[in-house]
């Protein structure tokens, strides 16, 4: 079964620090890793999207790195904002041969307090 | 970059009652559209997949009599909750894919009284 995991469930950090998100996942076979961040009462928007044979990939204050050996993401954030807090999603798509739908993780909350 | 909308942001409506929500993708074609509900602070789940020009695919314990939905253009599908009830009330939000990249609408927040 398919399946996205990531941790931690929630995190609280102080403005100004780095933290860094996690994603596991079992998705097989293998097309696209993305993130996104969720406001609350919004649709989520595309931070980062990963495939197979990228690494690592920044959007401004956002880095994803991505290890298809391992099954593993990560989503750094840097210097931290009041502005980032929301709830952060880690989706993977499967490739040829598997189910065409996505499996969306259950999210990252993160609150940036001053 | 692509911008998927969705209209209404907000909607309440009485018990009994149809609501339509239509997602458009508005710079691109899509052939298929997803619509997902969100619960509080739970991830999105999918309800259905929507094909342009077929019947769209539900998933598993999602009503499609209740749950219409209608894919008429490469770039609008519709939601339909019919005879909406108060467990209806969710977030409801849709997706259209260009690959590899999928876009968000805004979400629709329904309220059923």
């Amino acid at each position: 079964k398919n399946q996205v995991e990531q941790s931690p469930q929630s995190l609280i950090i102080l403005e100004g620090k780095n933290c860094t998100l996690q994603c596991n996942y079992t998705v097989s076979p293998f097309s696209n890793l993305r993130w996104y961040k969720q406001d609350t009462g919004r649709g989520p928007v595309s931070l980062t999207i990963m495939t197979f044979s990228e690494n690592t990939k920044s959007n401004g204050r956002y880095t994803a790195t991505l290890d298809a050996d391992t099954k593993q993401s990560s989503l750094h954030i840097t210097a931290s904002q009041l502005s980032d807090s929301a709830s952060y999603i880690c989706v993977v798509s499967p490739g040829a041969g598997g189910s065409y739908i996505p499996t969306f993780g259950r999210g990252t909350s993160l609150i940036v307090h001053p | 970059g692509a911008v998927v909308s969705q209209h209404p942001s907000r909607v309440i409506c009485k018990s009994g009652t149809s609501v339509k929500i239509e997602c458009r993708s508005l710079d691109f074609q899509a052939t298929t559209m997803f619509w997902y509900r969100q619960f509080p602070k739970q991830s999105l789940m999918l309800m259905a997949t929507s094909n342009e020009g077929s019947k769209a695919t539900y998933e598993q314990g999602v009503e499609k009599d209740k749950f219409l939905i209608n894919h008429a253009s490469l770039t609008l599908s519709t939601l339909t909750v019919t005879s909406a009830h108060p467990e209806d009330s969710s977030f409801y939000i849709c997706s259209a894919e260009t690959p590899p990249e999928a876009f968000f609408g805004q979400g629709t927040r329904l309220t059923v009284v």
